[in-house]
């Protein structure tokens, strides 16, 4: 089954506006965290943002928002004020705790938005 | 400024070959991680690793071994190369400690299996 589902293959936004990417998850593990990470063309993964399952309020980095609804199980990535530069490849992804401090990383299929001038 | 570094950016091997890729983390990070990434298909974990000589199977290891001599450097073997592997390979490094801390990526090696 799924751990990190992504229902959105591609976006298009207008530039200046937000935009909502959706990502929800499974897991039974208490803790964990939810990242998302930026990939360009150029193919380098960049992180944006961390919300970890204990944390009470929803974080945010610049123009990203993370829209965390725990009961929901969902972690969806807002981008405030879209820009040309923001057209790329966005991936959500799960961290699981394992014993002895062993850390597992599952990732969804990705969303690829389309900024428009 | 954590770097991953990767041993090439493009390979070009024929089937049947053996293919080696080299990863090498410069942040002294217990924890060690091979991806490929396929279209629609988002990244998924060949291998991981914990420790120097600690290795774990992720979702996809068939086709694939991995080596970790030293704390610094995670290789990723293709022991024969074909043409299904033809993909993008990611290795990633993250620390132990630290709830917040997100993997770092190298920059990628693109593989063509001709």
């Amino acid at each position: 089954a799924q751990k990190i589902t992504q229902t959105q293959p591609g976006m298009f936004v207008q530039e200046k506006e937000a935009v909502t990417l959706d990502c929800t998850y499974d897991t039974s593990d208490p803790s964990y965290g939810l990242f998302w990470y930026k990939q360009p063309s150029s193919g380098e993964m960049i992180f944006l943002i961390y919300q970890g399952s204990y944390d009470q309020q929803n974080a945010t980095e610049g123009r990203y928002s993370l829209n965390f609804q725990k009961a929901r199980k969902s972690a969806n990535l807002v981008i405030s004020a879209s820009q040309l530069g923001d057209s790329a490849m966005y991936f959500c992804a799960m961290r699981e705790g394992g014993a002895s401090g062993t850390y597992k990383y599952i990732f969804g299929t990705g969303t690829r938005l389309k900024v428009l001038a | 400024d954590v770097k991953v570094t990767q041993s090439s950016r493009y390979l070009v091997k024929r089937t049947g070959e053996k293919v080696f890729l080299e990863c090498v983390q410069d942040m002294d990070h217990e924890n060690m991680f091979w991806y490929r990434q396929d279209p629609g298909l988002g990244l998924r974990l060949i291998y991981f690793s914990y420790d120097v000589k600690m290795k774990e199977k992720g979702d996809i290891p068939e086709g694939y071994s991995v080596s970790r001599e030293k704390k610094e450097r995670f290789s990723l073997i293709l022991e024969s190369a074909s043409t299904n592997q033809t993909s993008m390979y990611l290795c990633a490094s993250s620390p132990t400690t630290g709830n917040k801390e997100t993997q770092y990526f190298g920059p990628g090696t693109r593989l063509l299996v001709l």
